[in-house]
């Protein structure tokens, strides 16, 4: 079955650039996504097809994909962004998948 | 505004059939992905499987000889059965509207426990 793998948890300080890593076998040649989870909240959308941005999310959410790598940035990190963050990959044959999530804190 | 509400009981037995319903308002189920999506309590997303709006349906494969997913146009729900269910399978289960390669919206999320 395909996985993908994120890091169970990153840190960065206000203000700084945090990037969140996603990885999976020729994850490049598939779209991912990322979604944002606050404590005892629904997932929301922020970044779909690899790097772009739903209406309503902030511009220093961004997105990337090549090779077996995927990444979600995120400029000028404020304290409201701290969250789980997942990402997910979708193709013809694995259908949906999510990988195992990071834990986004700002310090 | 597009609202998905997921509605059953919260607690199930060991061995039983998990029945949950989700109601949509604010569009039609026509032409999206409709998914059912598991989160383990602390733990992370796991994707069940999905029903497109022409009745075709997508099943994670290691939950695929358990899971049932079907829909009613006439009423916007589409509905979750999962069977022989173990305390394993206890999970806030949410419902959400895929377009093609993401989801854009999610329910509240309904807590089912597995319990005698």
């Amino acid at each position: 079955s395909y996985e993908l793998t994120q890091p169970p948890s990153v840190s960065v300080s206000p203000g700084q650039t945090a990037s969140i890593a996603c990885s999976g076998d020729k994850l490049g040649d598939k779209y991912v996504c990322w979604y944002q989870q606050k404590p005892g909240q629904s997932p929301v959308l922020v970044i779909h097809e690899d790097s772009k941005r739903p209406s309503g999310i902030p511009e220093r959410f961004s997105g990337s994909n090549s090779g077996n790598t995927a990444t979600l940035t995120i400029s000028g990190t404020q304290a409201m962004d701290e969250a789980d963050y997942y990402c997910q990959a979708w193709d013809s044959r694995i259908h949906v998948v999510f990988g195992g999530g990071t834990k986004l804190t700002v310090l | 505004q597009v609202q998905l509400q997921e509605s059953g009981p919260g607690l199930v037995k060991p061995s039983e059939t998990l029945s949950l319903t989700c109601t949509v308002s604010g569009d039609s189920i026509s032409g999206y992905y409709w998914s059912w999506i598991r989160q383990p309590p602390g733990k992370g997303l796991e994707w069940i499987g999905y029903i497109y709006y022409s009745g075709s349906t997508n099943y994670n494969p290691s939950l695929k000889s358990r899971v049932t997913i079907s829909m009613d146009t006439t009423n916007n729900q589409v509905s979750l059965k999962l069977s022989s269910v173990t305390a394993a399978d206890t999970a806030v289960f949410y419902c959400a509207r895929g377009i093609s390669y993401f989801i854009d919206y999610w329910g509240q999320g309904t807590l089912v426990t597995v319990s005698s």
